[in-house]
């Protein structure tokens, strides 16, 4: 029943490493995110899809690769981990990309890279 | 400038009082505004969005807008320990939601 699911929830690695956390929503959205929020809690938008096309692509080191194989799935590919990347990561999902919007949150994937 | 402003905090406020949160913008063309709870460890929740200058009201949540001083606030009438956590104002700017740092509240009974 739950709405956007992430895995996995936690993720401790090394640096250097590749890594991935997949992303799924059952809502029937079109618009699926990619946030990152630091330790300061700054919730940042690293990139949007729109039916599998990316729409918004933040200024995210090209390390950072999304994948939307279809609506409903957004995955994020993380290659040579560095220790600035641990965060949380959330997906969320919206209706559509216009404007008013309400955007529904995954539970987050905390990252930490050692 | 940040493009989306609020006090960090902590904000301290009595049980059964009014919290008032505040946050400005800079983007002048932006339309839509929201305001996110999020509780420690957890994700962000919509609590309340405005589109048009005035109040809105929702329960014990009211939200209001000033577009002309690019100003969004939220009111929590009757708090209560449950609403202490960190409120995300949100603002639409180029077709993304920019959310600000968030501002810490806690609720003492």
């Amino acid at each position: 029943d739950t709405a956007v699911s992430q895995t996995p929830k936690y993720l401790v690695t090394q640096m250097g490493n590749d890594k991935s956390i997949k992303c799924e929503q059952n809502l029937g959205h079109d618009t699926m995110y990619w946030y990152k929020q630091d330790s300061k809690k700054f919730l940042k938008i690293m990139f949007s899809y729109n039916n599998k096309e990316l729409i918004i692509n933040e200024t995210v080191p090209n390390r950072f690769s999304p994948k939307s194989p279809d609506k409903a799935h957004l995955n994020l590919h993380i290659n040579s981990l560095e220790l600035g990347d641990s965060a949380v990561y959330f997906c969320a999902s919206s209706p559509h990309s216009g404007s008013g919007n309400e955007q529904f949150f995954g539970p987050g994937t905390r990252l930490t890279v050692l | 400038q940040k493009e989306v402003e609020q006090n960090s905090g902590p904000l301290s406020v009595p049980e059964g009082a009014i919290a008032s949160l505040n946050c400005t913008y800079s983007d002048r063309g932006s339309q839509s505004f929201f305001w996110y709870r999020q509780y420690s460890g957890k994700s962000p929740e919509l609590i309340m969005f405005i589109y048009s200058n005035g109040d809105k009201e929702d329960g014990r949540f009211t939200a209001q807008l000033n577009k002309a001083s690019q100003y969004v606030s939220l009111l929590i009438r009757d708090s209560q320990p449950s609403d202490s956590a960190t409120y995300l104002c949100a603002v639409e700017s180029a077709s993304k939601i920019i959310f600000g740092s968030g501002t810490r509240l806690s609720i003492r009974p």
